[in-house]
């Protein structure tokens, strides 16, 4: 398997434009994530999805930002409108609940500049 | 609330050296902890995951160890190489489903 996909790798944007970042989980994985990561807060998780629905989104810093997982493959993050303290890096994980809970796989990240 | 703190925040030890980086954690209830390493500019890489009931577990020059009463676990590095260099993480799972991470500790291993 690939891994966790994500794209683009880089992005860098305008305050005010729209931003979508994706993300292709590995096959079989029930469990999605998304996490930013900034040098003054961490790793910090925004949302996560089981079998394509959202379970918590409490992590969403506010209503500029929406995820989707319209299919078990495909998963967005979009930031509208964006503002220059969005700049971070965001990593998408995805992970198997079976017996025992299993560790999550992470993406390369997508490292996000607005200017 | 739970919060996750790694002390040392930055070690630089020469090759060859044993270390040991600890995390603490304030809530005991949790399913499990997990040790990650992200290299530069990557994302993170599992290293080892500690379930609630075990005390420890070993991979290669690896060991990290679990006391969920005192809400500590330490990650045992043998022999270290450069190849070490990175920023290791650790990581609690809690019963939302939740991974709550610390700032991570950063090494530096010098040839």
């Amino acid at each position: 398997d690939a891994g966790v996909i994500q794209s683009p790798r880089h992005e860098v944007t305008e305050m005010g434009q729209e931003v979508t970042l994706r993300c292709k989980p590995i096959s079989g994985h029930d469990y999605l994530f998304w996490y930013r990561q900034t040098m003054m807060r961490g790793l910090e998780l925004l949302i996560y999805f089981n079998n394509n629905v959202p379970i918590d989104d409490s992590g969403m810093p506010e209503d500029r930002f929406s995820a989707k997982m319209p299919n078990a493959s495909f998963s967005t993050l979009k930031i509208q409108p964006s503002e220059p303290r969005d700049s971070a890096v965001y990593f998408c994980a995805s992970s198997w609940k079976g017996p025992t809970i299993e560790t999550q796989y992470f993406g390369p990240g997508t490292r996000l500049l607005v200017l | 609330k739970q919060e996750v703190t790694q002390i040392p925040a930055a070690l630089s030890v020469p090759e060859g050296e044993n270390l040991v980086l600890n995390c603490s954690f304030t809530d005991s209830a949790i399913y499990n902890l997990q040790w990650f390493r992200q290299d530069p500019g990557k994302g993170l890489t599992s290293l080892l995951l500690i379930q609630s009931s075990q005390r420890e577990q070993t991979s290669g020059r690896l060991n990290a160890s679990l006391d969920k009463s005192s809400g500590r676990s330490t990650l045992y590095i043998a022999a270290s190489q450069p190849g070490d260099s990175a920023t290791y993480l650790c990581a609690v799972l809690v019963n939302t489903g939740k991974l709550i991470f610390g700032q991570g500790t950063t090494l530096q291993v010098k040839p």
